[in-house]
């Protein structure tokens, strides 16, 4: 059984802080990695993308990838209230297998 | 990324009666899923529908319950059939992008 997982939470962080996610997977032979941020009421979007070891970085947003590891991180940078929302992270495995699997989301609240 | 519309956004249904979802994709795609995201869970695939071929099913989900149709590349339906209270719950369906899933807006469900 492949699996995905992350801390529930909730994780709060002060305003301007840096809020770090983490998630696992199980699937040694995974290539690709997302994290979708999902407000309340609403579907999630996608926020970044990484394929290969290191890390990506997109404005306040940072993912980290370590295959060794089997891990796979986002920080936010400079948090904002506006962060405050589910971030759950997915997963995608080798081959044409286009099926995505799904950790069970991080709750994250910035205080202002 | 494609635009996604489902239709309803939310309704209320009694026991026993069926419900059928739509999603509309303004661009043709070749993989569209369908997913139900209970309160407060993650997401959880019902199957996957490519245009011209029968839905794959996921385990727990079954063509009788929630048949589905995809006459077309940019088009799918989702029947909720003989509603029970357990099936309340968010239902999206997502596309296949270039590099991920995006997701439609969701059907909020009530089964009373």
């Amino acid at each position: 059984q492949k699996e995905v997982e992350q801390n529930s939470g909730p994780l709060s962080v002060p305003e301007g802080a840096i809020a770090s996610l983490n998630c696992t997977y199980s699937d040694r032979g995974s290539q690709s990695f997302f994290w979708y941020r999902q407000y309340s009421g609403k579907s999630p979007e996608l926020i970044m993308s990484i394929y290969s070891n290191g890390d990506k970085e997109d404005g306040r947003f940072t993912a980290q990838l370590n295959k060794a590891s089997q891990y796979v991180s986002l920080l936010i940078r400079d948090s904002q209230p506006s962060d405050s929302a589910t971030y759950l992270c997915a997963v995608r495995g080798a081959g044409n297998n286009r099926k995505l699997i799904w950790g069970l989301g991080t709750s994250l609240a910035v205080n202002p | 990324s494609a635009v996604i519309s489902q239709k309803p956004s939310r309704d209320i249904c009694q026991r026993g009666t069926s419900l059928t979802i739509q999603c509309q994709v303004d661009s043709q795609v070749t993989m569209m899923f369908w997913y139900r995201q209970q309160p407060g869970q993650s997401l959880t695939l019902i199957a996957t529908a490519n245009q011209g071929s029968e839905a794959t099913y996921e385990s727990g989900f079954v063509i009788d319950k929630f048949p589905i149709s995809r006459p077309n590349l940019t088009f799918s339906t989702l029947t909720v059939s003989n509603m029970s209270p357990e099936d309340s719950s968010i239902y999206l369906c997502s596309v296949d992008g270039v590099d991920t899933q995006y997701f439609g807006p969701g059907t909020r469900l009530t089964v009373l």
